[in-house]
């Protein structure tokens, strides 16, 4: 158990919807880490939050959006949903700033798996 | 951007086989990591190793960060280590960014 906890497992909802995925880090872990994986564009950075504000961010659709809340639970937001946003989407934490280091590498989550129909 | 790129893409092997998997990456790095995705589609952390050699019981990584290269190795291979194993990289200015390769898919028949 890597104690990244993601919920819920799975999700399957309509074109056009919006959608939430919730992730709650590690103890002690002040980075949240979001990322997509597809068949086709393999396993993406989104976007990472640390201690509530945004710090880095990678190829994140305009529809989608995050937050990090004061407790240091992170949800990811998609509205608009389409068919190719079909995807397993991924939370990691981190104790600091950095993806991981020698004493704290990344630990991820098991995943939301998102079936848009 | 910095490109990762592992190889070979997928690879077969008897249980009680040994392999290496390679992951080359395009500009210098300060952070590597080894996953392993298994059939249940589970990310599992294996190794930190942006320079050097770690071992882990039948795992081991070397990083030759001088030649941006980096292997793992998995010795008397079992059915368990059957999934995908990922090399995930990041240099000095992309902060939170870590960037996956497209993984080696791995298939330990017993």
């Amino acid at each position: 158990d890597s104690g990244v906890t993601q919920t819920p497992k799975h999700l399957i909802t309509a074109t056009g919807q919006r959608v939430t995925l919730r992730c709650s880090p590690r103890s002690g872990d002040l980075s949240v880490y979001w990322y997509q994986q597809s068949l086709d564009q393999g396993l993406q950075f989104l976007i990472q939050y640390y201690n509530g504000e945004e710090r880095a961010k990678g190829n994140i659709l305009e529809r989608f959006s995050a937050q990090q809340f004061p407790d240091l639970h992170s949800e990811l937001n998609l509205s608009s949903l389409e068919l190719g946003d079909s995807a397993l989407y991924f939370c990691a934490s981190s104790r600091g700033l950095l993806p991981g280091t020698r004493n704290s590498p990344l630990h991820f989550g098991n995943g939301t798996r998102l079936t848009v129909t | 951007g910095i490109q990762v790129e592992q190889s070979p893409p997928d690879l077969i092997l008897q249980e009680g086989a040994n392999s290496t998997l390679r992951c080359n990456f395009s500009d210098s790095v300060n952070n590597l990591q080894w996953f392993h995705q298994n059939p249940w589609g589970q990310l599992i952390n294996l190794f930190y190793i942006p320079s050097g050699t770690k071992q882990n019981g039948r795992l081991s990584a070397t990083t030759v960060a001088t030649e941006r290269y980096s292997l793992l190795n998995i010795s008397s291979s079992q059915t368990t280590d059957s999934g995908v194993y990922f090399c995930a990289v990041a240099g000095g200015n992309q902060g939170g960014k870590l960037i996956f390769g497209q993984g080696t898919e791995l298939s330990v028949k017993p």
